[in-house]
Order: structure tokens, then C-alpha cells, then sequence
């Protein structure tokens, strides 16, 4: 079955500890995203990956760190949680960018730093 | 950049109303558009997409969207909605020229729908 898995789906801790939100996906995706969704401010990009070893910052990548070593996988790292990290993230991706495509998501993982 | 702008945050309807929830966006040149749908608890879920043709587009479970080039909009449709419609829905728009494609969202709006 063609889809995006993130892990874990719910995760709590405490601040300063470090972390890491995987993703990955089946689908020989090129592109991959990371968004996180807060009440009233919708899906807001991280970061972003045109394809391997190809990464760039969205409109929020303040305290988030990513890596793109393989087509299939993009994992989301934060390095010294903050409460204001507190959020549901997704993982999207998509054939390529451009002319006819549509992202797919992942179910999402529910963070809370305390 | 581009931006994407949903005009109702939170709609609340009874069973049988119609819908319309508005969509703009700010962008020169050609683009992609998208309405996503989120039902409580779970992730996003493509309702209907614009790529080209027709601009009066029908998605999944009754929903229908209209591309209108000149207004930059693109506001999602359904003549008789039912309580399973009780979602948060988003729009959302992806550049398809001058080299960025990244879709950008609306803030969404939340739909519900009372018995």
C-alpha cells in the first residue's frame, strides 16, 4: 500500500532532550516536507527536500533540523525542544514539484514538550 | 511568494445546508490548486484538485470547486452537506512556474455540521 509513515505518532518530553520525528515513504517520492499545525495559524512549512542531499528552510525551520541521505526517508530533528515546539507535525511528499502533482501525508505525530 | 487566504475560520451548519468556503490566492503565474480535508484526529486527505481544463472541478464525497482566474479564487462547494462533513478543511496552492513549486496552505477553516 502506497503511503507516508511518521513515528511515533504521539510522543512527550521533557525540554533540552533531544528527538527525532521519522518519516518515510514508498512511493519513489522525490520531493518530501515537513509542516507543523497549530490552531488558527493551519499547516506552516519546516523544511523541505527536492530530492537526496537536497534540503532547504520553509517558513518556520527555527529549531528544527532535517536530512535527506535517502530518497525514502526524511526525518525531522529537534535538538533541544522548546514548549513552543509543542504541535502536530506531517510529513508530505510528492512525485516532484511542478506541473500536475499533489502531496501525500503522513497520519501525524502529536509532540508535547513540558 | 505566494499566499493563501481562507475567508471563514469557523462555519457551523445544520444538516442539509449548503456549503461554500472561500479561497484566494496571491500569485502571478500559473499554478496548481488543491482543497485538503482533515476529519477530527486523523491527516490530510486530498478533496478535490485544479491542474488545468475545466475550471469547475468535482472531488470526492459531493464536493465541487470553481477556478476563478480573474478573482484568484477558487471556493469549495457543496449543495447539502451531512454531519459526517464536520472536518477542518484547507486550501492550498502550488506555484508551477517561476521555479518554486512549493504548495503553500490557508489557515483553514473549521467545519461543523449539527444533526
Amino acid at each position: 500500500e502506497a503511503q507516508v509513515t511518521q513515528n511515533p505518532r504521539y510522543l512527550i518530553t521533557v525540554t533540552g532532550k533531544k528527538l527525532t520525528v521519522t518519516c518515510s515513504q514508498n512511493m519513489n517520492h522525490e520531493y518530501m516536507s515537513w509542516y507543523r499545525q497549530d490552531p488558527g495559524l493551519g499547516l506552516r512549512q519546516i523544511y523541505y527536500s527536492m530530492n537526496v542531499e537536497v534540503t532547504d528552510k520553509g517558513d518556520v525551520p527555527e529549531g528544527y533540523k532535517v536530512s535527506r541521505k535517502e530518497k525514502r526517508n526524511f526525518p525531522l530533528i529537534l535538538e533541544s525542544p522548546s514548549p513552543n515546539q509543542t504541535s502536530l507535525y506531517f510529513c508530505a511528499s510528492s512525485p516532484r514539484v511542478g506541473r500536475n502533482t499533489e502531496a501525500f501525508f503522513g497520519q501525524g505525530t502529536r509532540l508535547t514538550v513540558v | 511568494a505566494q499566499s493563501v487566504s481562507q475567508h471563514n475560520h469557523h462555519v457551523i451548519l445544520s444538516e442539509a445546508a449548503s456549503l461554500e468556503l472561500g479561497c484566494n490566492y496571491s500569485y502571478g503565474g500559473t499554478v496548481n490548486l488543491f482543497w485538503y480535508v482533515q476529519y477530527p484526529g486523523q491527516h490530510l486527505q486530498l478533496l478535490l484538485k485544479y491542474f488545468s481544463g475545466d475550471p469547475l472541478v468535482k472531488g470526492i464525497k459531493g464536493f465541487e470547486a470553481e477556478f476563478i482566474k480573474s478573482k484568484f479564487s477558487f471556493n469549495l462547494r457543496k449543495p447539502s452537506v451531512q454531519w459526517s462533513d464536520t472536518a477542518e478543511y484547507f486550501c492550498a496552492v502550488s506555484p508551477i512556474s517561476g521555479g518554486s513549486y512549493i504548495p503553500t496552505f490557508g489557515r483553514g477553516t473549521s467545519l461543523i455540521v449539527h444533526p
